[in-house]
């Protein structure tokens, strides 16, 4: 079965530095991988994803994922954390044949502070 | 062109009553998938609609159904309400048909039971 481990219900970080948010996910057929993003009373909107082809993916805002089928990882990045950047992120899994069926993790709260 | 949309926005119900809530997706958008968002169990999967037709099912009772018309709107009912049903419902839509194509998430219907 599929499923998407976020390491880190809650990460804290100063504006200026580095952001990393960490994703491992379980799949026996090739995943597909996203991350969204929520704001307070939000939908969810899409950072980035990755289907096939390049490994290195980038998205909005400054933030860019490595999947990494050797440790079932896709981290998500950002070299210099905005105050705007305070949210709640996920993490998200599908598969061919799972159609439109997306498995997210628990999330995760990113603090920044000045 | 306009986002997803769903109606109402917020919602409050009492135990055993029922409730339908409602989707637009984005235009020429023939998939419309269902979210259900809480704290204790995060966004869990609860069906996806394609052309009319349910096409993929997640794990909730019977309580919980939907729909989707011609015109690609979608209605979700929850039946006989109870309390644990309190949560942040979420539409999301997506155009084409393959596995790894882009869901684009409504702003949210929050549903209280009381």
């Amino acid at each position: 079965a599929q499923s998407v481990t976020q390491l880190g219900s809650h990460v804290s970080v100063s504006e200026g530095a580095l952001v990393l948010l960490r994703c491992n996910y379980s799949s026996s057929v090739p995943p597909y991988l996203f991350w969204y993003v929520q704001y307070p009373n939000q939908g969810l909107q899409l950072l980035l994803k990755y289907t096939t082809g390049a490994t290195l993916v980038k998205g909005i805002n400054g933030f860019e994922a490595e999947f990494k089928k050797s440790e079932t990882s896709f981290h998500l990045t950002k070299p210099s954390a905005h105050m705007s950047d305070a949210a709640e992120y996920f993490c998200a899994v599908t598969f061919s044949g799972g159609y439109n069926k997306l498995i997210f993790g628990a999330g995760t709260r990113l603090a920044v502070h000045p | 062109k306009a986002g997803v949309t769903q109606t109402p926005r917020y919602l409050i119900k009492t135990r055993g009553q029922q409730v339908t809530l409602s989707c637009s997706p984005i235009s020429g958008h023939r998939s419309v998938s269902w979210y259900q968002q809480t704290p204790g169990q995060g966004l869990q999967f609860l069906f996806e609609y394609f052309s009319e037709t349910q096409r993929n099912k997640g794990n909730f009772p019977g309580r919980f159904s939907g729909r989707q018309f011609s015109n690609s709107r979608s209605e979700m009912n929850v039946s006989t309400l109870e309390l644990g049903d309190s949560a942040l419902y979420l539409c999301a839509s997506s155009g084409g048909t393959g596995y790894q194509e882009t869901q684009y998430f409504g702003p949210g219907t929050r549903l209280l039971v009381l």
